[in-house]
């Protein structure tokens, strides 16, 4: 199935430091969502954004919509180790109460041994 | 306030049998939709339903199935498992179908 691509794949976080994701899609999208997933559990809501060029923060989780509708990127500014865990990114085409989330792969954040 | 709330959270089947998953949706909300997520990837669309109707339907084959009662809990079926089946089955819930999608812990469901 389609998914979109997300970078990085994987990274090591110290406790202090920023950290960026981002995400590609071939497609256009009127929404993209960012979800982290915790180990047994279902992915969480970050931060949702609806227009293009939107900037939106969710305290230290910024996030922006692309210019373009292709892309969005995530920032987290001075990690701290309840940070590590899965994030995605997820774009949607919503209209009509009709809506399906189409998903990148995921960035696993783990902490720096 | 409850979540969304999936059944089981684990599951062991063997080839060629049928399940059933179910979901029950934060109260209020209309829409349901399932997503499978197999180790290592994102979640992939399979069904989505408001209102009690098949609102949308994922790249997947016919042995997958799904319906949305009158109280808007919803059910998937899967009929003659295969190993690749194997995966963490998502549930979620919106108001209306395109927005606030909460999902829940999934059910864990392996073939054997």
């Amino acid at each position: 199935g389609q998914q979109l691509n997300q970078s990085p794949q994987s990274m090591f976080i110290q406790e202090g430091e920023d950290v960026s994701m981002n995400c590609t899609s071939s497609s256009i999208f009127n929404t993209w969502l960012w979800y982290k997933q915790d180990p047994g559990e279902g992915p969480v809501l970050l931060i949702a954004l609806y227009k293009a060029g939107e900037l939106t923060s969710n305290g230290r989780l910024t996030a922006q919509f692309g210019i373009t509708r292709k892309d969005s990127f995530l920032n987290i500014s001075a990690s701290i180790p309840s940070d590590v865990g899965i994030y995605f990114c997820a774009g949607m085409n919503y209209g009509g109460s009709q809506g399906n989330l189409i998903f990148g792969k995921g960035t696993k954040l783990s902490v720096k041994p | 306030d409850a979540g969304v709330t999936q059944s089981p959270t684990h599951l062991i089947k063997t080839r060629g049998q049928h399940v059933t998953l179910r979901c029950s949706p934060i109260s209020g909300h209309k829409s349901v939709s399932w997503y499978q997520q197999v180790l290592g990837q994102g979640p992939q669309f399979i069904f989505q339903y408001y209102e009690k109707e098949e609102r949308g339907r994922g790249n997947f084959p016919d042995r997958f199935s799904a319906r949305q009662f009158p109280n808007y809990s919803s059910e998937l079926n899967v009929n003659a498992l295969l190993l690749g089946d194997s995966a963490l089955y998502l549930c979620a819930s919106s108001p209306r179908g395109g927005d606030g999608y909460t999902f829940g812990s999934g059910t864990r469901l392996t073939v054997v």
